[in-house]
């Protein structure tokens, strides 16, 4: 089966700088790359994310990269707010059957104000 | 639109009960759910997915006696731990896939579980 590893666990950066956040991952069958933040005690909620077509998407502050040949997928924040302190979920997902998704481990991000 | 709710929010038993957790798609027809659980700072771990007619299909190491799975209607999934112990308790979520949109999951708010 799927294995995603994640890195770094945890993260602080200082406000406005830039966070990236690392995964891996090992079936060449994955095609479906989403990226979740998650508050203490609340739901994970989707970020971003992105598709095997694609090698790079950005949405404001943040960025997904994808490098297919790899196996690599990273998260990057740019200008970081204290806001955006969670712990952060990398994931993914292969179409057929049913769309099964492999979570990696997660990275606590803090950031300082 | 694709809001998802769950209930209870949280709920506190007695080792050897049951407890049944709702997941409900309340603004779309979802015919694929998945429950998840999640440990003090840990990642999500897929228990189980569910398709709504079928029966559910369990993750490797995941009791299907233990933690029983419905999915009734294209609104409506419900876990039921069986027998629950200390080592049940967690907090479960789960997530729905709406109709024709097959990788995006939307997630409930959670169950956090404590089994005394």
């Amino acid at each position: 089966g799927e294995n995603v590893e994640q890195h770094p666990s945890t993260l602080s950066v200082q406000e406005g700088d830039s966070a990236v956040i690392k995964c891996t991952y090992s079936d060449s069958a994955s095609n479906y790359f989403p990226w979740y933040k998650q508050e203490l005690g609340k739901r994970p909620q989707l970020i971003i994310d992105i598709r095997s077509n694609v090698g790079e998407k950005k949405d404001q502050r943040i960025a997904v990269t994808l490098n297919k040949t790899a196996k690599h997928f990273s998260l990057h924040i740019t200008e970081t707010q204290p806001e955006d302190s969670a712990v952060y979920f990398c994931a993914a997902s292969s179409t057929g059957g049913y769309q099964k998704v492999t979570f990696g481990t997660g990275t606590k991000l803090q950031v300082i104000p | 639109g694709a809001v998802v709710s769950q209930h209870p929010s949280w709920v506190i038993c007695k080792s050897g009960t049951s407890v049944k957790i709702e997941c409900r798609s309340l603004d779309f027809q979802a015919t694929t759910m998945f429950w998840y659980r999640q440990f003090p700072k840990q990642s999500l771990m897929l228990m189980a997915t569910s398709n709504e007619g079928s029966k559910a299909t369990y993750e490797q190491g995941v009791e299907k006696d233990k933690f029983l799975i419905n999915h009734a209607s294209l609104t409506l999934s419900t876990l039921t731990v069986t027998s629950a112990h200390p080592e049940d308790s967690s907090f479960y979520i789960c997530s729905a896939c709406r109709r024709g949109d097959t990788d995006t999951q939307y997630f409930g708010p959670g169950t956090r579980l404590t089994v005394l």
